[in-house]
């Protein structure tokens, strides 16, 4: 069974300050996914991440992958208010049936 | 451009009683297609996914069924709710890498 865990589940910050939000993944995967969720709301693709090393930056997020920890991370670079949300990690497996199973989320809190 | 729709948006039904969601795609063809349920401040738990018409698996094991009798259409059904089965239920489809999510049925089972 494939397992994926984030941490922290929960996450206050002040505006400004960097974080970093870590997705782990118990099978081999070559495809990652970054989602965002804002209450009562759908999900929002933010990347995907499709090999090792892969980096990819939107605005004041930037998520990796190393296929070979089985690790994902999201950085938070000066956080504001709008990027209050809960964000999801999802790991694709590719060769199995392309199943997506999510990581627990983070939710996450910008103080002003 | 690919969209997604997903209806209703919100439904009330008592216990006992049947249920159909569906999800229709456009836009593109052969999507692989997914449902996943959400529980109030949790996460997202995977029921069923598709790869072609007919062709369903299903995560867990409940009593909810699914069916794709087309190509673009994913259907969640159940003959008799449980209070169990209330959620928000997500709708999405995926072709190649890129993976979309429709906007959700929230079911309040009474």
């Amino acid at each position: 069974e494939l397992k994926v865990e984030q941490n922290p589940l929960f996450l206050s910050m002040q505006e400004g300050k960097n974080y970093t939000i870590y997705c782990n993944y118990s099978t081999t995967s070559d495809r990652l996914y970054w989602y965002r969720q804002d209450p009562g709301k759908s999900l929002e693709s933010l990347f995907v991440l499709l090999s090792n090393g892969a980096v990819k930056q939107e605005g004041r997020l930037m998520a990796s992958l190393d296929t070979k920890a089985r690790l994902s991370t999201l950085h938070i670079t000066a956080a504001v208010h709008d990027l209050s949300a809960t964000y999801f990690c999802a790991v694709e497996r590719v060769y199995t049936g392309n199943q997506f199973y999510f990581g627990t989320g983070t939710s996450l809190t910008v103080i002003p | 451009s690919q969209t997604i729709h997903q209806w209703p948006a919100t439904l009330v039904q008592p216990v006992g009683s049947p249920l159909s969601l569906e999800c229709t795609v456009e836009g593109t063809s052969n999507p692989n297609l997914y449902w996943y349920r959400q529980a109030a401040g949790r996460g997202l738990q995977l029921l069923f996914y598709s790869v072609g018409i007919g062709q369903i698996s299903s995560e867990v094991p409940q009593n909810l069924s699914a069916s794709r009798p087309q190509d673009r259409q994913f259907i969640l059904s159940s003959k008799k709710l449980l209070l169990s089965d209330s959620g928000f239920y997500l709708c999405a489809w995926k072709v190649r890498a890129e993976a979309f999510f429709g906007q959700g049925t929230r079911l309040t089972v009474v």
